[in-house]
């Protein structure tokens, strides 16, 4: 079975700080992965995802992740967050040559404050 | 240039009743997925449709859930019989299957509150 962790429930930051959310996985197969973001009462938008080559994902809103295979790792980083970066963040997983079902973790909310 | 569908977005319903939550897929996909977000916790995948198959059911409760995707029409998550621990958000999402695309596109959500 797969799953996703990830490590910090909430992280609070100022404007214009650098960010980190991290996220780890487990899977015995080989796994697609991506990062959602989701504002509240709204559904998930696709920041980002990792299917295979360059293991440094670009994505929107200036967000990056970097797939690292030796620690199953997925963690999303922005060099300068805005105030509108304040949402909730999922990382999910699916398996390669499976549907695209997901599974993910339980969120990392990101607070940006003035 | 429609996304992935859903209502309604709230929904109130007594302890007891039934509820019923649609979502249309976006244009040209052909699979379903239901998701439910409780509280604090992340989406829990639910079940994962074709047009008249269900494929994976692996996450839907043994009792009084139930989903299609008709050949015409929306598909429908069904809740008989709702308690309490149903209120959650509902999320539907839609793919086209495309090999190696791994993307999933998801609705703004059913908002179910059980009295």
């Amino acid at each position: 079975a797969q799953s996703v962790t990830q490590l910090d429930s909430q992280v609070p930051v100022f404007e214009e700080a650098p960010v980190e959310l991290r996220c780890n996985y487990s899977s015995s197969v080989s796994v697609y992965l991506f990062w959602y973001v989701q504002y509240p009462n709204q559904g998930l938008q696709l920041l980002l995802k990792y299917l295979s080559g360059s293991t440094l994902v670009k994505g929107i809103n200036g967000f990056e992740a970097e797939f690292n295979k030796s620690q199953t790792s997925f963690h999303l980083r922005k060099p300068s967050v805005h105030i509108s970066d304040t949402a909730e963040y999922f990382c999910a997983l699916s398996t390669q040559g499976g549907s695209e079902k997901l599974v993910f973790g339980k969120g990392t909310k990101l607070t940006v404050n003035p | 240039n429609a996304g992935v569908m859903q209502n309604p977005r709230h929904l109130v319903r007594r302890r007891g009743q039934e509820a019923r939550l649609r979502c249309s897929p976006m244009k040209g996909h052909s699979h379903v997925y239901w998701y439910r977000q409780l509280p604090e916790e992340g989406l829990k995948f639910m079940v994962y449709l074709q047009k008249e198959n269900i494929i994976d059911e692996s996450g839907m409760p043994k009792e009084r859930f139930s989903a299609e995707f008709p050949k015409e029409g929306p598909s429908i998550l069904r809740i008989q019989q709702v308690v309490r621990g149903d209120s959650a958000a509902y999320f539907c999402a839609s793919s086209t299957r495309r090999q190696g695309s791994g993307e999933l596109f998801f609705g703004e959500g059913s908002r179910l509150t059980v009295l």
